[in-house]
């Protein structure tokens, strides 16, 4: 079956722009994540979503990002104002619950903040 | 706060020379441990689990064991191939969590050569 998707694939932006990142997880699953690979910090868990529940925004690392999901779907990573520090590989995971469920990966939004 | 060390790399090795992974973990509660695997140009993709002290977990002749008395979770595997050339992530996830979410260590390339 079709795994999780992630749009766009690149994104290259300018300092200041805001930016929206995709991710369609896999059918039926009720828990979104959403993480951060960078070079500097490794890969940062940014936001859990789980159902209706209120999403767990503790890894989100300032204002300037948030993220909402759909229908208990589709999930958007919203950075505002990017700064050149937000260039990274974002990582979109989904999985059947919480705990020792695995979590399955889509291939990541590359974001360049020039 | 809960984190994970691994043994930096780059580890380059002959193949079917044997492999170890060093990573060590700090939990304050009771930690399900993984490895995941980015192999080039594809997403992460678990490669085992374990999910309680002493439990071994195994995969394409990959081995790692959760020793609880020495907080550790070290990758092995007998005879690498070149195939296995990735880079391979320790993580855990916290069971007193309501979220899942992995913290990650940093991340050791492992490059096989022929």
């Amino acid at each position: 079956g079709a795994g999780v998707s992630q749009s766009p694939s690149n994104k290259v932006t300018e300092k200041g722009k805001d930016v929206e990142l995709r991710c369609d997880p896999i059918s039926g699953h009720t828990a979104l994540y959403w993480y951060r690979q960078s070079l500097g910090q490794g890969l940062e868990f940014l936001i859990y979503f789980q159902g209706n529940s209120a999403p767990d925004k503790s890894g989100l690392p300032s204002d300037r990002f948030s993220a909402e999901r759909t229908g208990g779907s589709v999930s958007t990573l919203t950075i505002q104002r990017t700064q050149q520090e937000d260039s990274a590989v974002y990582l979109c995971a989904s999985s059947l619950g919480t705990g020792v469920y695995e979590q399955y990966f889509g291939p990541g939004t590359r974001l360049t903040v020039t | 706060g809960d984190s994970v060390t691994q043994m930096e790399g780059p580890v380059t090795l002959s193949e079917e020379a044997f492999l170890t992974i060093n990573c060590t973990y700090t939990a304050t509660g009771y930690p399900s441990l993984f490895w995941y695997v980015q192999y080039p140009g594809e997403g992460l993709q678990l490669l085992l689990k374990a999910t309680k002290a002493d439990d071994k977990g195994s995969n394409k002749g990959f081995e790692a064991t959760y020793r609880k008395e020495t907080t550790s979770f070290h990758l092995e595997k007998g005879s690498v191939q070149v195939s296995d050339s990735a880079v391979y992530f320790c993580a855990l996830s916290v069971r007193s969590s309501n979220t899942g979410k992995l913290i990650f260590g940093q991340g050791t390339t492992l490059q096989v050569k022929p």
